[in-house]
């Protein structure tokens, strides 16, 4: 099955400065790449996702590369803000294939330093 | 403003007591899910549903854990008997099976539970 790796898992930037998260997966198959943000006493939240046939998408501040060929897939928050800290979890899923299974990584638990 | 609801949010018991936690998937969502999340073992995934029948539940301890979906907007999680070691959050979350929306998971707030 798939395995999802997730460095770091604790990050603390000043504010104002970017932060990234890296994951690694491991079946070459997976073509869905979503990250989450979780707030403390929250459920995880879909921030952005990408899926395997583009290789960069943006969302404000937030941005995420995907390097199939690799298989590695990045999170980049820039110009991070004290609302930022939470921790944020990667995951994989193989879409459209009737399966609707993703795997997580652990976790990088961010925080900003005002 | 849709969203996925789980009751209770919080819920302490006893070892050996019957927990039941329950969750209302976003209406018109046909796929749900059950997760476990600690801190050793991050979100795992117990089981999951698509039109109310269960696809997998491999993640489940057979003996003591059952998930069902009465209905479309209802989905049980059961835990009988309870052991301190299922001390965890408890995410439902669910999802449109539409292409290209398929994979997109909502979250709710999680059921926080604490077997003693």
């Amino acid at each position: 099955g798939e395995n999802v790796e997730q460095h770091p898992s604790t990050l603390s930037v000043q504010e104002g400065d970017s932060a990234v998260i890296k994951c690694t997966y491991s079946d070459s198959a997976s073509n869905y790449f979503p990250w989450y943000k979780q707030e403390l006493g929250k459920g995880p939240q879909l921030i952005i996702d990408i899926r395997s046939n583009v290789g960069e998408k943006k969302d404000q501040r937030i941005a995420v590369t995907l390097n199939k060929t690799a298989k590695h897939f990045s999170l980049h928050i820039t110009e991070t803000q004290p609302e930022d800290s939470a921790v944020y979890f990667c995951a994989a899923s193989l879409s459209g294939a009737g399966s609707y299974q993703l795997t997580f990584g652990k976790g990088t638990k961010l925080s900003v330093i005002p | 403003d849709a969203r996925v609801t789980q009751t209770p949010r919080h819920k302490v018991t006893e070892m050996g007591q019957e927990v039941t936690m329950r969750c209302q998937p976003i209406l018109g969502h046909n796929t749900v899910f059950w997760y476990r999340q600690t801190m050793m073992q991050g979100l795992e995934l117990l089981a999951y549903f698509r039109n109310r029948a269960p696809l997998d539940d491999s993640g489940m301890p057979k003996d003591r854990f059952s998930a069902e979906m009465p209905d479309a907007t209802l989905a049980t999680l059961k835990i009988q008997p309870s052991e301190p070691r299922d001390s965890a959050v408890y995410f439902c979350a669910s999802a449109t099976t539409l292409v290209g929306r398929d994979n997109e998971q909502f979250f709710g707030p999680g059921t926080r539970l604490t077997v003693l």
